[in-house]
């Protein structure tokens, strides 16, 4: 069925570098996406948002990227720091669904020292 | 601190056992939503509430119930118990105001978790 997918459970990135969290979804109607970040013991927290009408956000160093042409959407987490380490979800909003977010599956992020 | 507030923190009960979870949402924030999480899963969306009535359902079982009270509290029900159903369980809320809950940023309490033995 359809569903909103990560393509890697986990990311091991370095302290210091780029992280890049990758998610797929398959409703080419779905016009809202939100990524999420959740710590360990704690509820999701918004981290940013974007529309299908735009192709690109940015935030304090995080950047969503989104491509409908593939149905991809990303996030980009600039000098990831130690307490980035987090489970990230990406949301989408589906129409057919009564605007109910659909969630992923979730992707941890590992900072190695 | 998102300002959404659940309680208890944690809860552990027997099979069969019935329980009640608390909500309450940001101050302002008419629409209160119920997820569930189960280990290293992603959040399951139960229900939906907008000023008092329901808005939306999701994979809520028949034995889980809910309601959003006046003051726009909200309490998730839970009855007839299984292990299965042991799981952490969030609440979220948002603003209320647009068409669709998919439109608009949700804030998420800590949640409660459940044990059920």
């Amino acid at each position: 069925g359809e569903n909103v997918g990560l393509h890697l459970p986990t990311l091991s990135v370095q302290e210091g570098d780029n992280s890049i969290i990758n998610c797929a979804y398959s409703n080419s109607a779905s016009d809202y996406f939100i990524w999420y970040k959740q710590e360990s013991g704690k509820g999701p927290q918004f981290i940013i948002d974007i529309r299908s009408n735009m192709d690109k956000r940015q935030g304090q160093r995080v950047t969503v990227l989104l491509n409908k042409t593939v149905k991809h959407l990303s996030l980009q987490i600039a000098a990831t720091q130690p307490g980035d380490s987090a489970v990230y979800f990406c949301a989408e909003n589906r129409r057919a669904s009564n605007y109910q977010l659909i969630w992923g599956a979730g992707t941890k992020l590992i900072i190695k020292p | 601190d998102s300002g959404v507030t659940q309680t208890p923190k944690h809860l552990i009960t027997a099979t069969g056992q019935r329980v009640t979870l608390r909500c309450s949402p940001r101050s302002g924030d008419l629409s209160v939503y119920w997820y569930q999480q189960s280990l290293d899963q992603g959040l399951q969306f139960l229900i939906q509430y907008y000023n008092g009535e329901e808005r939306a359902k999701g994979n809520i079982l028949e034995r889980f119930s809910a309601q959003q009270f006046p003051d726009l509290h909200s309490e998730l029900n839970l009855s007839s118990l299984e292990l299965g159903d042991s799981a952490l369980y969030f609440c979220a809320s948002s603003v209320g105001t647009s068409g669709g809950p998919g439109q608009e940023t949700q804030y998420f309490g800590p949640g409660t978790r459940l044990l059920v033995l």
